[in-house]
Parts: structure tokens; sequence; C-alpha cells
């Protein structure tokens, strides 16, 4: 069954960069099959597309964030990981890894359980 | 690119049928098949109820389905139960990938 796991600072001080990995366990980072991207939820609003990568590591971003946003890959640990530069308050947001088919299905079908991180000095 | 626009609530008693829109633009939802639909209960990450307009994945009750007509999806839920009650996200390809505002979906 796989499984998917954020890790990284809940607090994050405004103007640094937010770090975030998720590590997939139960399956390959590596298959062919199915994107790995970066979603987050601001407390009580609603969800925003922030980024997604291949395992090759072709990158796809939210234009609103794309300035701010990388997203890389390492296959040899099972890893992707978010950097979110010049953080603001308005960055303040449950932070969920999940994946994407690149086929069926076309969409986030495995979600991690979300990982809070507020910017506050 | 705008977010997809759908009802802040809906509500129905059990046993009853409920439809959630989503509305888009011939950019977004009326450009391609690849509308999907989340539900996500208080504290919890969303799941996917329904991909590529009307597929459900394996273990999602048939009472939820889904449906497009021009630049508008929609997900019905079909026999309301109280452990529908939870909020309901669409997204949509459109070169990038866009959410709704989320439906607060109450059993009455």
């Amino acid at each position: 069954q796989l499984q998917l796991q954020e890790s990284g600072p809940g607090l994050v001080k405004p103007s640094e960069t937010l770090s975030l990995t998720c590590t997939v366990s139960g399956g390959s980072i590596s298959s062919s099959s199915y994107y790995w991207g970066w979603i987050r939820q601001p407390p009580g609003k609603g969800l925003e597309w922030i980024g997604s990568i291949y395992y090759s590591g072709s990158t796809y971003y939210n234009p609103s964030l794309k300035s701010r946003v990388t997203i890389s890959v390492d296959t040899s640990k099972n890893q992707f990981s978010l950097k979110l530069s010049s953080v603001t308050a308005a960055d303040t947001a449950v932070y969920y890894c999940a994946r994407r088919g690149v086929g069926a299905p076309y969409a986030f079908d495995i979600w991690g359980q979300g990982t809070m991180v507020t910017v506050s000095s | 690119q705008s977010a997809l626009t759908q009802p802040p609530s809906a509500s129905g008693s059990p046993g009853q049928s409920v439809t959630i829109s989503c509305t888009g633009t011939s950019s977004d939802v009326g450009g391609y098949n690849y509308v999907s639909w989340y539900q996500q209960h208080p504290g919890k990450a969303p799941k996917l109820m329904i991909y590529e307009v009307s597929k459900r994945p394996s273990g999602v009750p048939d009472r939820f389905s889904g449906s497009k007509s021009g630049n508008t999806a929609s997900l019905t839920v079909s026999g309301l139960q109280a452990e529908d009650e939870a909020d309901y996200y669409c997204s949509s390809y459109a070169g990038s990938t866009l959410f709704g505002g989320g439906t607060k979906l109450t059993v009455l």
C-alpha cells in the first residue's frame, strides 16, 4: 500500500524559505505512471495546487507561485521536496503531498496526511 | 487562471440526492475531460471520489456520480448518508491544476 508522508519545520520566519520533504513508501517514485505534487490549504480555506514533478525531474508550477517555488526529486531516497522562498503570513497553510496519474487516474489519488506550516516571527 | 466556482454550501436529508456544481470556462472544465472531485472531512486529507468527469476509484460507493455539461461539472450524491457530510472540492486540468473553492455538504 503506497503511502506518502510530509516532513519539515512547522514554523518559518517571514522572508525565509519554507522547505518540506515528502517520503514515498510502499512503492517507487521512479514509476513512469505518476507525477508527484504539492497542494496547500490555508486555515479554513480551499485547496491550492503548488506544483508537480515527474521522476525525471520535469516540473510544472502554479503560475501564481512560480517565481518562489522549487520542487525537486531524489529517486535514491524515494523523496521529493518543496522549497517556497520569501514566505509571508499568507503562506501559512497545511501542505499536502500527493500522487497524480500520468494517465488514469488523471487526479491526485493518494495523499499524505498533511503538515501544518505557520509563518510567523 | 481563476479558481473554479462552487456553491459554498449544499444540504439534503438522509436518503435524498444532492448535486454540487463546479463552473469553469472553456479553457478548463469545458476544454478537458479531466475533472475530479475530492471529499474532505475535518482535519483529514482530501480523498479522491471521482476522476476524469465520471469515473469512480475502487472503493468509492456508486452513490457518488459525476457528469459534465459545457463549462459546468457536477457531483451527485444519491441516498445521502450521515458520513457524506464533508467538504467537497472539484478540480480541473487547465494547463495547470485548478481547484474550486469548496462546498460544505450538510446532511440534515
